[in-house]
């Protein structure tokens, strides 16, 4: 089982462009979730989805956008890069049903804004 | 405000033990997770603490005190391989993680 997969592993974007940051699970799970790791911060989290059709913001949601059309799959927009944005992003999942919460992170991607 | 506090980081020696700290300032608490994360890799689920106590798992313990509002991990036999960051997670009343900025741990020969 791949578990969480995310695309591209690292990218180098011009600021001002725009770019989807992808992110597919094969585990059924309900919850999704996108974060960002940046040097001697924790993980911050920039969006969640508790099941497919919805979202939710989360402490960073500023310049990010995400959708949740179907189960397995949760992309993650930067309609204008920053290089604030600069950073690791990491996607997670859980089943949202089990009596406690553990999250499945994919591999990540290294985003570089310039 | 929510603040999740962990000594940025320890250095120990292989065969030995380290604790490592977490303390938190939630609002509210729904459980304490502890993942383990390599350079360079995606965070791993070590262990998952809601009532006080200990929870043992191998040569990993973890314990909590949450009228201290306080976590720690312990490592046993430490090896090589165990290099790595560990981060402290709370699951707050919103049952979203809010998380410590991580705890590196260098272990020495």
């Amino acid at each position: 089982t791949a578990g969480i997969t995310q695309a591209p592993t690292s990218q180098i974007l011009a600021a001002g462009r725009s770019m989807t940051l992808r992110c597919t699970q094969d585990m059924r799970h309900n919850a999704m979730y996108w974060y960002r790791q940046d040097l001697g911060l924790g993980l911050r989290l920039i969006h969640y989805s508790n099941t497919a059709g919805t979202t939710g913001k989360g402490e960073v949601p500023d310049g990010y956008s995400v959708s949740r059309a179907n189960t397995d799959d949760f992309p993650l927009t930067l309609a204008s890069a920053v290089p604030s944005q600069t950073s690791v992003y990491f996607c997670a999942s859980s089943d949202g049903e089990s009596s406690y919460n553990e999250q499945f992170f994919g591999p990540g991607t290294r985003l570089t804004v310039l | 405000g929510q603040n999740i506090d962990q000594p940025t980081e320890m250095t120990a020696t292989e065969g030995a033990i380290v604790q490592i700290n977490c303390t938190y300032q939630t609002s509210g608490f729904n459980g304490l997770f502890w993942y383990q994360q390599h350079a360079g890799e995606a965070p791993t689920f070590l262990s998952y603490n809601v009532l006080d106590g200990l929870e043992e798992k191998g040569r990993f313990s973890s314990f909590l005190s949450r009228s201290k509002g306080y976590s720690y991990l312990l490592l046993k036999e430490l090896q090589m391989k165990d290099s790595a960051s560990y981060l402290c997670a709370v699951e707050d009343s919103n049952y979203q993680l809010i998380w410590g900025a991580g705890t590196k741990l260098i272990i020495k020969p």
